[in-house]
């Protein structure tokens, strides 16, 4: 069964501490990873894509990792910032039908304290 | 921010009312999605559009029917709402590359 879990399910930091959230997939064939930040009450936007040739991708103070051997790929957040306050979804994508199906984890709920 | 847009952003009805959660976008994209998602939990797919007069019902059993008259526009159909259906709907549509565009979202709550 494809799946998407991510860990934790919450993490509480402060502002300007890093911290990072990990994303394990059983989804195959795999096509690409993402990750997504959420905002209460928002649609989910892209802060990056990742393919299997890809280690790593940096979007600003987001840098995502990605191990295709291993299943996993994790989130690095620099310098927390107030506005990073949201949830960060990992969203893996498959290669087996047309639509380019994608899984969605269930998110990682991150609030950044002043 | 991705040119998608959705009406009503929230929306409070009465069981059995007739509900139409509009979603449209400016970018051409042929492929369009509807989501359903719950708090705390992941994003469900319950429709699906390929472009103009194609639908196909998505992974998670829903109510709901849609339609794709325009390739802007994928309203969502609830014919009897019921308390079962209260939850966040979610508009996507994705460009050539596969990269999703969503949607602010709808809250239905449905009394």
């Amino acid at each position: 069964k494809n799946q998407v879990e991510q860990s934790p399910q919450s993490l509480i930091i402060l502002e300007g501490k890093n911290c990072t959230l990990q994303c394990n997939y059983t989804v195959s064939p795999f096509s690409n990873l993402r990750w997504y930040k959420q905002d209460t009450g928002r649609g989910p936007v892209s802060l990056t894509i990742m393919t299997f040739s890809e280690n790593t991708k940096s979007n600003g103070r987001y840098t995502a990792t990605l191990d295709a051997d291993t299943k996993q790929s994790s989130l690095h957040i620099t310098a927390s910032q107030l506005s990073d306050s949201a949830s960060y979804i990992c969203v893996v994508s498959d290669r087996g039908s047309t639509l380019g199906r994608l899984y969605f984890g269930r998110g990682t709920q991150l609030t950044v304290w002043p | 921010e991705a040119d998608i847009y959705q009406t009503p952003r929230y929306l409070v009805i009465g069981t059995g009312k007739k509900i139409t959660l509009e979603c449209s976008q400016t970018m051409g994209h042929d492929k369009m999605y509807w989501y359903q998602q719950d708090p705390g939990m992941e994003l469900h797919l319950i429709h699906y559009s390929y472009g103009v007069n194609s639908t196909e019902k998505g992974d998670l059993s829903s109510e709901s029917t849609v339609s794709r008259i325009r390739t802007e526009h994928f309203p969502l159909t609830l014919e009897s709402a019921r308390p079962s259906h209260t939850s966040q709907y979610l508009c996507a549509s994705s460009d050539p590359v596969a990269e999703q565009y969503f949607g602010p979202g709808t809250r239905l709550t449905v009394t």
